[in-house]
């Protein structure tokens, strides 16, 4: 089993559209939790962090369900420049950085 | 203030020619990663340095990769001889560690085509 696992989509939904990406993680000591976003041809960038109360920001909410070892990202009222591939992030304990990404999951926002 | 600096932009070079990328990390920044990432196989930790040691190596591919940190401003990834299966999009980030999240900033990256 992956680390790390989302569902590669694509997700075409129309603009205004409320979508949900989930991403599962293997290893119950896992400590931190983001969200990355990553436009075509370009390199990575912070989107948001996971915590455990849940937290937004804006049109974007992130859940935490430790429980089950799955974060959610839910984006309402999709604009078309949401379109990009979302990368669910964990890292495990330890006083080092080293995370592991999910492979991704591509959003098309479609007119 | 200047993000994580990656050269070159972009490499083309043929089967057995070795490839140096470089890497400038963000000024301050303690934890440095270099990635590759293919269609295939995603985004794939190769090594990552704290406070210029190398913390853990095991995604290097083959003896072929090889990476070095001599200070605090400066990273090589450097691939000897290169095969046309190395072509990816090498990237480098930077964090601060011991401060909480220690978000990674990536740099733009490098894309490699091995002919």
């Amino acid at each position: 089993r992956k680390e790390v696992e989302q569902d590669p989509g694509p997700f075409n939904v129309p603009e205004g559209a409320t979508v949900a990406f989930n991403c599962t993680y293997s290893n119950s000591a896992s400590q931190s939790f983001f969200w990355y976003r990553q436009d075509c041809r370009k390199e990575p960038k912070l989107l948001m962090s996971v915590y455990s109360s849940g937290n937004e920001d804006g049109r974007f909410t992130a859940q935490l369900n430790r429980a089950s070892q799955y974060i959610s990202l839910l984006i309402r009222d999709s604009k078309l420049s949401d379109s990009a591939t979302y990368l669910c992030v964990v890292r495990n304990s330890g006083g080092y950085q080293k995370v592991t990404f999910g492979t991704g999951t591509k959003l098309q926002v479609i007119p | 203030d200047a993000g994580v600096i990656q050269s070159p932009r972009h490499e083309v070079t043929e089967m057995g020619q070795e490839v140096t990328l470089r890497c400038k990390p963000i000024s301050g920044h303690n934890s440095l990663f270099w990635y590759r990432q293919t269609m295939m196989r995603g985004l794939e930790l190769l090594i990552y340095f704290n406070n210029n040691v190398p913390i853990d190596d095991s995604g290097m591919p083959e003896d072929r990769f090889s990476a070095k940190m001599p200070n605090a401003s400066f990273s090589t990834l450097k691939i000897q001889p290169s095969e046309p299966r190395d072509s990816a999009v090498y990237f480098c980030a930077s964090s601060l560690s011991g401060t909480g999240e220690g978000t990674q900033y990536f740099g733009p990256g490098t894309r490699l085509l091995v002919l």
